[in-house]
């Protein structure tokens, strides 16, 4: 079945980047997404990528889409302490474009 | 804001009960699909709804169940409510038939139960 791989935990200090990282198996998916979940909310659709593109820039945020390997980066340029969330990755899978995500990354922006 | 809205935000009920969680579309959007997200984990597809038909489903029993109405909103109803049941229920539309699947959720309803 559908699988998405995600590192439970990142620390960053403020102002640096942050490469948030994520591996799948379905290598089907037409687009692949990331969301932001902020404590006690629902999640807040940051971007998303079409499987046919190597890269993808938006404001501070860039996604990088490795097909060969399975592999998905969110790209946080100068982080803020309001970028402290969980980050999920997701894509879509089966006839019904349901999402299948990963456990989520939690980001710690500190000063 | 998504324009997606939930109801209630949060809610307990005795393990053995049922409840119903309900959905308000944004707008223009007909599809609705429900997650359930236990704690510390990632949202796990349940059901997808449109055009008031249930379009897909997860690994889930029949306990849950859903419709969606004229409008495009939604309930997921919950049989016999089980202690693991808790967790936040997340509902997203979308617009079928569009190549790219943007889902926006709502802020959730967080379930306990006890």
């Amino acid at each position: 079945g559908e699988d998405v791989e995600q590192s439970l935990f990142l620390s960053v200090r403020e102002g640096d980047s942050s490469v948030i990282n994520c591996t799948y198996t379905d290598s089907s998916s037409t687009y692949l997404y990331w969301y932001k979940q902020e404590p006690g909310a629902g999640l807040q659709l940051l971007t998303y990528i079409f499987s046919n593109m190597d890269m993808k820039q938006d404001q501070r945020l860039t996604v990088l889409l490795n097909k060969k390997d399975k592999h998905l980066s969110l790209r946080i340029a100068d982080t803020q302490t309001g970028d402290s969330a969980i980050y999920f990755c997701a894509l879509i899978s089966g006839g019904y474009n349901k999402l299948i995500f990963g456990a989520g990354t939690r980001l710690a922006v500190h000063p | 804001e998504t324009g997606v809205t939930q109801s209630p935000t949060h809610l307990i009920k005795t393990r053995g009960q049922q409840v119903t969680l309900r959905c308000s579309s944004q707008s223009g959007h007909n599809t609705v699909s429900w997650y359930q997200q236990a704690l510390g984990q990632g949202p796990q597809f349940i059901f997808q709804y449109y055009r008031e038909e249930e379009n897909g489903r997860g690994n889930f029993p029949p306990r849950f169940s859903g419709l969606q109405f004229p409008n495009y909103s939604s309930e997921l109803n919950v049989n016999a409510l089980e202690l693991d049941d808790s967790a936040l229920y997340l509902c997203a539309s979308s617009l079928a038939n569009t190549g790219n699947t943007e889902a926006f959720f709502g802020q959730g309803t967080r379930l306990t139960v006890v």
